[in-house]
């Protein structure tokens, strides 16, 4: 499968502990974003990586939130000290920088996250 | 600011039928993208067709068609011989062009009845 994965599909954890999601996007992509969707409502930006460097943070992304793409390659988010408000898919998307293809933004099945 | 509006929170169509998609973006920008995506349930989203605003022609793929109106920030999407597998919710979506923020709007849930 080439295309973009995220690990894992659904996590479920209790307010006040901290969780890592990990996306590896397609192998050519150098651009990566993290997205944040709510029931009912469409992605909202969350931050988006060319290669190793983080070019873009959303004011969404607060203190809490970190994210990371250490080799260029796969991404981490990492929320600390979860809150219930936190609940939502997070998605993962990557797309390649030049090329017909490089306005196209390719998708992952996201994470579900459910903070109890 | 960059906002993007779909008025229809859903909309139902027969199958076989044709059904239009409402989308309207606010933007000061001159060059950017649109797009329509589609998320069916439980699914990755994935993309349905993309539009360059400086181009005047409208895109097409297949049964998949867009009505751009760049002076009325309006980006349609129509959907012709409607199939059970376009039950979906469908994203439009907005890029400046040179930037890499994606805009979504809050979708449109559309059912394809048989």
């Amino acid at each position: 499968d080439t295309g973009v994965s995220q690990n894992p599909r659904h996590k479920i954890t209790k307010r006040g502990q901290n969780v890592t999601f990990r996306c590896d996007p397609i192998s050519e992509h150098n651009r990566l974003y993290w997205y944040r969707q709510t029931l009912g409502q469409g992605p909202e930006f969350l931050t988006y990586f060319q290669n190793e460097a983080q070019l873009e943070k959303s004011r969404l992304l607060s203190d809490r939130f970190s994210a990371e793409r250490p080799k260029g390659s796969f991404s981490t988010l990492e929320i600390q000290r979860t809150e219930q408000g936190d609940s939502a898919m997070y998605l993962c998307a990557s797309s390649a920088e030049r090329g017909a293809l490089s306005n196209e933004q390719f998708f992952g099945p996201g994470t579900r996250l459910t903070v109890l | 600011a960059q906002t993007v509006t779909q008025s229809q929170p859903e909309m139902s169509v027969q199958e076989a039928e044709t059904v239009t998609l409402s989308c309207t973006y606010d933007t000061s920008e001159s060059d950017y993208y649109l797009f329509w995506y589609k998320q069916p349930p439980s699914r990755q989203m994935i993309l349905v067709i993309r539009q360059e605003a400086y181009k005047q022609q409208n895109a097409t793929e297949n049964r998949f068609s867009v009505n751009f109106q760049k002076a009325a920030k309006s980006f349609s999407l129509k959907i012709s011989d409607s199939q059970l597998g376009d039950a979906a919710m469908y994203f439009c979506a907005y890029r400046v062009y040179n930037f890499n923020k994606f805009y979504f709007g809050s979708g449109t849930k559309l059912n394809v009845k048989p």
